[in-house]
């Protein structure tokens, strides 16, 4: 079936410092990549649309200046926290769906990048 | 906002059915069903989907309402690997978002 990569799985962070999350899809072509944070207990709140080719489209709420999102291939979205805080602590996942062609196409995701920022 | 609304927590004993039920009231007509799972510290897990006729896969059942207002997903047999929290999300193009899900327990 169709994976989706995502890495790191784990990172901690100085507070000021900027992290880099990768999502790749393994067997597919993807162009359209969605970006979701998790706080504990919580559900999955969508954070950003990244879509091949063109800027991402972020929830509201969302700092787009905060969290760069760059989806340069068919194959690749990265986000980036830049100068991170304490608060920005979460799990962050990544998915992808498998065909532009199929609108139903489920989602695939990453297992997930747990961030601590200290 | 999520426009699904779910039980907060289920519990099943092992070996047993469980119906995990959804509610979709203003489900439009191009909106699909679909369910994922997800274990503690990984990411979601697409289960099932579907529009209007029942689904099964290895998986799980989808069962449709005929007014398509709400759906059950149902695991014949649940095993102690099924405990998850399991979202209803209606998905249309690239609308994607989550409600607060159901916590399925298992007990054995």
């Amino acid at each position: 079936g169709a994976v989706v990569s995502q890495h790191p799985s784990r990172v901690i962070c100085k507070s000021g410092t900027s992290v880099k999350i990768e999502c790749r899809s393994l067997d597919f072509q993807a162009t359209t990549m969605f970006w979701y944070r998790q706080f504990p207990k919580q559900s999955l709140m969508l954070m950003a649309t990244s879509n091949e080719g063109s800027k991402a489209t972020y929830e509201q709420g969302v700092e787009k200046d905060k969290f760069l999102i760059n989806h340069a291939s068919l194959t690749l979205s990265t986000l980036t926290v830049t100068s991170a805080h304490p608060e920005d602590s979460s799990f962050y996942i990544c998915s992808a769906r498998e065909s532009p062609l199929r609108v139903n196409s489920p989602l695939h995701f990453g297992n997930g990048t747990r961030l601590t920022v200290t | 906002d999520a426009k699904t609304t779910q039980p907060n927590s289920m519990e099943s004993n092992e070996e047993e059915p469980v119906h995990l039920p959804c509610n979709h009231s203003t489900i439009s007509g191009t909106d699909y069903i679909h369910w994922y799972r997800q274990l503690p510290s990984q990411g979601p897990e697409y289960v099932i989907h579907g529009l209007t006729s029942n689904v099964n896969n290895r998986m799980a059942s989808l069962a449709i309402a005929e007014d398509r207002k709400s759906s059950t997903l149902i695991l014949h047999r649940a095993t102690l690997r099924d405990a998850a929290v399991y979202y209803c999300i209606l998905y249309n193009n690239n609308d994607m978002r989550f409600g607060a899900g159901t916590r399925l327990t298992v007990k054995p």
